[in-house]
């Protein structure tokens, strides 16, 4: 089936440093894939939405310069939160969809701690 | 605004029983709808879905229902197994490329 592969699963990181997040399609071409961040005990929210070789679209409330993510090729997307605050710890999770089913299938998700 | 809500926090029920989780949405423009299986610090792992055109759709233990005149769909897994113990998202989409609105999410405990 369908396999997105996320990485790292976790990451500690120093207040102020930025850190990266990649997410690959295995065995698929993902033409659009999205990530989500889910803070401890809440919803899974839809942070943006990327599509291969054009800017990604950012949910209202997310901002555009501090997660920027990257979309170059059909197997690759990533996301890197810059100049990390504690407040930006939180589960990361990429999904990518999948156009012959219209189904979507996710990563196993990064956990981010900022310190 | 939550588009996406499901009510229940958690619930418990015993095993060989059935699981009935429930959500409901706001947003007519939803076309398609998802549930997932979720582990702590792992990513969603998808069960079941069903489009706006159908009211149920059945995979083995697992059924989806919608209504969509009241905006509700409902989860069913018969007969419940101590291994289906797991938080339980309802997600949605309106289509196309969109990606999905989850619910909060219910934590479903089965007891021996």
């Amino acid at each position: 089936g369908a396999v997105v592969s996320q990485h790292p699963s976790w990451v500690i990181c120093k207040s102020g440093t930025s850190v990266k997040i990649e997410c690959r399609s295995l065995d698929f071409q993902a033409t659009t894939m999205f990530w989500y961040r889910q803070f401890p005990k809440q919803s899974l929210m839809l942070m943006a939405t990327s599509n291969e070789g054009s800017k990604a679209t950012y949910e209202q409330g997310v901002e555009k310069d501090k997660f920027l993510i990257n979309h170059a090729s059909l197997t690759l997307s990533t996301l890197t939160v810059t100049s990390a605050h504690p407040e930006d710890s939180s589960f990361y999770i990429c999904s990518a969809a999948l156009a012959a089913s219209g189904g979507y299938t996710f990563g196993s998700g990064t956990r981010l701690t900022v310190v | 605004d939550q588009q996406v809500k499901q009510n229940s926090p958690s619930l418990s029920v015993q095993e060989g029983r059935i699981s009935i989780l429930n959500c409901d949405y706001t947003n007519s423009m939803f076309d398609y709808f998802l549930w997932y299986k979720k582990y702590p610090a792992e990513g969603p792992t998808f069960l079941i879905s069903i489009s706006s055109i159908k009211d149920k759709n059945e995979d083995g233990r697992f059924t989806v229902f919608l209504n969509k005149s009241a905006k509700h769909l409902s989860l069913h897994i018969v007969p419940s197994q101590p291994g289906d113990s797991a938080v339980y998202f309802c997600a949605a989409s309106g289509g196309g490329a969109d990606g999905l609105t989850f619910g909060k999410g219910t934590h479903l405990i089965i007891q021996p």
